[in-house]
């Protein structure tokens, strides 16, 4: 089984649409990210939630929205999307918000996202 | 800065050994990690070390902190061809290391055979 699992792997859609991606992983970790790796591969934090409760929001335009229903998952709903919204996504969890010995940040497979 | 920064190319021949290295800014940093990232593929967690810590080895893999010079690198013994790929360090960064990892702009490694 997949540890941190997104949906869709690869989306292609127009500028203007609403697209969501979703994750969710099955470690029982509590906190989940979100990071953006644009083309030049560089990668970047978005947010991150623990037990549903943001906690880092990285200065992200507000057409970005987070929403986790419970721990386990934690969507991102894009609102009119623009073609520098092109990047991959990737997902991540970690078991607890204050890394310690042992803890590490597991990532997702990535979803790609095209804007045309 | 912000910025953790890694060389962007390194070539190797099979069997040789690579070195990839990486410097960071934060000296709060708790934990220091090593991604791998393969063509079209995520982000594979290779190896961390705890900053209090100098070195760590596992299997054909070492990592050398200097906390001293913010310096990290990882040393691949025996380098393979399925070693090609994107390496990327990070450095855990935030009050309390709320778990925000600071990403080099990775290293890409070639292996020729």
């Amino acid at each position: 089984d997949t540890a941190v699992s997104q949906t869709p792997k690869y989306l292609v859609t127009q500028m203007g649409n609403d697209k969501s991606i979703k994750c969710e992983q099955n470690l029982g970790h509590d906190t989940m990210y979100w990071y953006k790796q644009d083309s030049k591969k560089f990668l970047k934090i978005m947010f991150s939630y623990n037990n549903k409760e943001l906690i880092i929001n990285e200065t992200v335009p507000n057409r970005f929205s987070p929403k986790s229903p419970d721990k386990a998952h934690l969507n991102l709903h894009i609102n009119s999307l623009e073609l520098g919204d092109s990047a991959v996504y990737f997902c991540a969890s970690s078991s607890m918000t204050y890394l310690r010995s042992g803890n590490t940040i597991y990532f997702g497979e990535g979803s790609w996202l095209t804007v045309v | 800065g912000e910025d953790v920064e890694q060389s962007l190319f390194l070539s190797v021949r099979e069997g040789d050994s690579s070195v990839i290295n990486c410097t960071y800014t934060d000296s709060s940093s708790t934990y220091l990690y090593w991604y791998k990232q393969e063509p079209g593929a995520g982000l594979q967690l290779l190896t961390y070390i705890f900053s209090n810590m100098d070195m760590k080895q596992d299997q054909r893999l070492t990592v050398l902190l200097n906390k001293k010079d913010k310096h990290l690198s990882l040393r691949i013994a025996d380098t393979q061809t399925g070693d090609s790929a994107i390496y990327f360090c990070a450095e855990s960064r935030g009050p309390s290391n709320t778990g925000k990892l600071i990403f080099g702009q990775g290293t890409t490694l070639q292996v020729k055979p």
